[in-house]
């Protein structure tokens, strides 16, 4: 069965400063998609990037990145110049080929302070 | 941002009272999902449909149906609410192909059974 880890339930950064969350991942599949979801105070999922499994390119918008270790099973953002807006929860999430269902972590809770 | 609305935003409801929650879309998507989201438990499937008509259960489905009688509309009923039940409610919609292959969510309801 495919699973997804986040295991850092609570991380803090400080307003400009760059911030890794982590996520690995468990699967069989070749052909996946991987996601970063962000859950801010209002509640409101919001996709903030993907990447594809048969890309070796690391996906990146804006100031959003993502570190993908295949061969690792390793999937990390990357924030950059974090802002306070940022302040939100961070879920991962893992998509194998054509089954749509989403596998998710439990996410990880990321403070930026002033 | 993705057409989706989900009705009520807010619902309060008595133990073994029915109640239904609508998520409404204009994107035209295929896919349709039911999660609830709890404290330590991350995002849970409960239902999604791959058309109209066409539905099946995800890993927490017990105690709750849906119904889609038209692309835009999956109706979630829960059949007899419990307090267990009380958990804020995601819909989420996905496309076929590339782009539009990831989950975009609605606003959530926010359920409480007393």
């Amino acid at each position: 069965a495919q699973t997804v880890t986040q295991s850092q339930p609570e991380m803090s950064v400080q307003e400009a400063e760059t911030v890794t969350l982590s996520c690995t991942y468990d699967t069989s599949e070749s052909n996946y998609y991987l996601f970063w979801y962000k859950q801010p105070p209002s509640r409101q999922m919001i996709l903030v990037i993907r990447q594809e499994a048969y890309k070796q390119q690391n996906a990146t918008e804006n100031r959003f990145s993502v570190n993908f270790q295949k061969a690792a099973k390793s999937f990390s953002l990357k924030i950059s110049d974090s802002q306070l807006g940022d302040t939100a929860m961070y879920f991962c999430a893992f998509r194998a080929g054509n089954n749509r269902k989403l596998i998710w972590g439990l996410g990880t809770s990321l403070a930026v302070n002033p | 941002d993705a057409g989706i609305t989900q009705s009520p935003r807010h619902k309060v409801t008595e133990t073994g009272t029915p109640v239904t929650l609508r998520c409404h879309q204009t994107e035209n998507h295929r896919y349709m999902y039911w999660y609830r989201q709890d404290p330590g438990h991350g995002l849970r499937l409960i239902h999604y449909s791959y058309g109209v008509k066409d539905t099946d259960k995800g890993e927490v489905s017990d105690g709750y149906s849906v119904s889609r009688s038209k692309t835009e509309d999956f109706l979630l009923t829960l059949e007899s609410a419990t307090s267990s039940q009380t958990s804020v409610y995601f819909c989420a919609i996905s496309g076929s192909a590339p782009p539009h292959y990831e989950q975009y969510f609605g606003p959530g309801t926010r359920l409480t059974v007393t």
